[in-house]
């Protein structure tokens, strides 16, 4: 069993949908939790970032993370066109740590 | 403007022949690291190096070497490449102290024939 387990898509939406993605884990030491976003032919870049528990809003963005399921999600409201992308999970254990583990990637397709 | 600079971008090559993948950053961060990417496996890490002189081993580094005589470089080298090394290489950096931003390159695609 993978540590982090993610489903990849493809994933359609219609421009304007609410998009969910996520990711399970199994590892009850993971504490750090990201998500990433990478366009074609780019390098990944941090879209949320959460510690523990709990949501995290960012405009359209918004993060869960529910550690005793083990269960971390990224919701995209109002979703446009310029969100078609691979989302990226990732995890790690503490704080300045060195070690990333990162979920395969959904990708996303939002058509206008 | 941040940025970590990889090369070169695209490379085919040949069973064997020795190569190097640069990269640099200029953003000061003592921690880089080096990943692939595959389809269904996603990113694992191949190296890491939390500063000058200080490298470590990642979850894949059978194949690969690294250095880190200076803060901004951390080249990746392939010493005698095979074909199960084809893969989008990333090389990422940040500081030590922060644990969610790594800052990523635009990758480096390889392909051993």
């Amino acid at each position: 069993q993978k540590e982090v387990e993610q489903d990849p898509g493809p994933l359609s939406v219609p421009e304007g949908a609410i998009v969910s993605l996520n990711c399970t884990y199994s590892n009850s030491a993971f504490q750090y939790f990201m998500w990433y976003r990478q366009y074609s032919r780019k390098g990944p870049e941090l879209l949320m970032y959460t510690y523990s528990s709990g949501n995290k809003e960012d405009g359209r963005f918004t993060a869960q993370v529910d550690k005793s399921s083990k269960y971390i999600s990224l919701f995209i409201r109002d979703s446009q066109p310029s969100d078609s992308a691979t989302y990226l999970c990732a995890m790690s254990a503490t704080s300045g740590t060195y070690k990333y583990i990162f979920g395969t990637g959904t990708r996303l397709k939002v058509l206008a | 403007e941040a940025q970590v600079t990889q090369n070169p971008r695209y490379l085919i090559t040949v069973t064997g022949k020795k190569l190097t993948v640069t990269c640099s950053q200029n953003m000061n961060h003592e921690y880089m690291s080096w990943y692939r990417q595959d389809p269904g496996l996603g990113l694992r890490q191949i190296y890491y190096s939390m500063n000058v002189e200080v490298t470590d081993k990642g979850d894949v580094p059978e194949g690969y070497k690294v250095s880190r005589k200076e803060k901004r470089n951390f080249p990746l080298i392939l010493e005698s490449p095979s074909p199960n090394q084809t893969s989008l290489y990333f090389c990422a950096s940040k500081e030590v102290a922060n644990t969610g931003e790594l800052f990523f390159g635009e990758g480096s695609r390889l392909t051993v024939l």
